[in-house]
């Protein structure tokens, strides 16, 4: 069974800082990992997904995530905050291909605060 | 660009009265799913659907809860006697391919239940 850690409901950080979220998975199997966010009054939106190609990926918004599997890590990072990018961040792990219809488990989720 | 759009954003009832909550997914896709995110924790799974049936179900999907697809183009979660702790906000997605894929899903913006 698959299942998510996310490391800290709530960080602030200053617009211009590095972003950090964490994020750590436990599956039997090699995952599939995504992040999702979930900005207000909106929709969950896919920031990126490691699907066993590169380990490092690149999203949406210059977020970026790399796969880390002697952490079982799966760490959100950009290297400067802007105001915008204040949301709600939620990781997610799901069996690799051919495993079916098979759901993403989300992790709790991390709210992050940007600081002018 | 093409969305997921549930109604109604935001509903009170009381404790034992049917619900029934709408989503619309986007118009070519197949696989459709429920989630629900409980004040301050994880967004859970409930159920996925295709080609109009249950394909998988959680725990948490119990036989107070139901699915439809009437027409072709609305996806339904009906709660037949909600209780205090269904209240929640209620996710629906939908993707082109399933899960196990790694197929994106898109997410609507929530219906928030709150059961007195």
């Amino acid at each position: 069974a698959q299942s998510v850690t996310q490391l800290g409901s709530h960080v602030s950080v200053s617009e211009g800082a590095l972003v950090l979220l964490r994020c750590n998975y436990s599956s039997s199997v090699p995952p599939y990992l995504f992040w999702y966010v979930q900005y207000p009054n909106q929709g969950l939106q896919l920031l990126l997904k490691y699907t066993s190609a590169a380990t490092l990926v690149k999203g949406i918004n210059g977020f970026e995530a790399e796969f880390k599997k002697s952490e079982t890590s799966f760490h959100l990072t950009k290297p400067s905050a802007h105001m915008s990018d204040a949301a709600e961040y939620f990781c997610a792990v799901s069996p690799p291909r051919n495993s079916g219809n098979t759901p993403l488990v989300f992790g709790k989720g991390t709210r992050l605060s940007v600081i002018a | 660009e093409p969305e997921v759009t549930q109604t109604p954003s935001h509903q009170v009832t009381q404790m034992g009265q049917e619900v029934i909550l709408r989503c619309v997914p986007i118009s070519n896709h197949l696989y459709f799913y429920w989630y629900r995110q409980i004040l301050g924790q994880k967004v859970e799974f409930l159920v996925s659907f295709y080609n109009n049936e249950i394909s998988e179900k959680s725990e948490i999907f119990d036989d107070q809860f139901s699915v439809e697809r009437p027409d072709g183009s609305n996806f339904t979660l009906k709660i037949r006697s909600t209780k205090l702790e269904d209240s929640a906000m209620y996710f629906c997605a939908s993707s082109e391919s399933g899960q196990g894929f790694a197929g994106e899903l898109f997410f609507g913006e929530g219906s928030r239940l709150t059961v007195l």
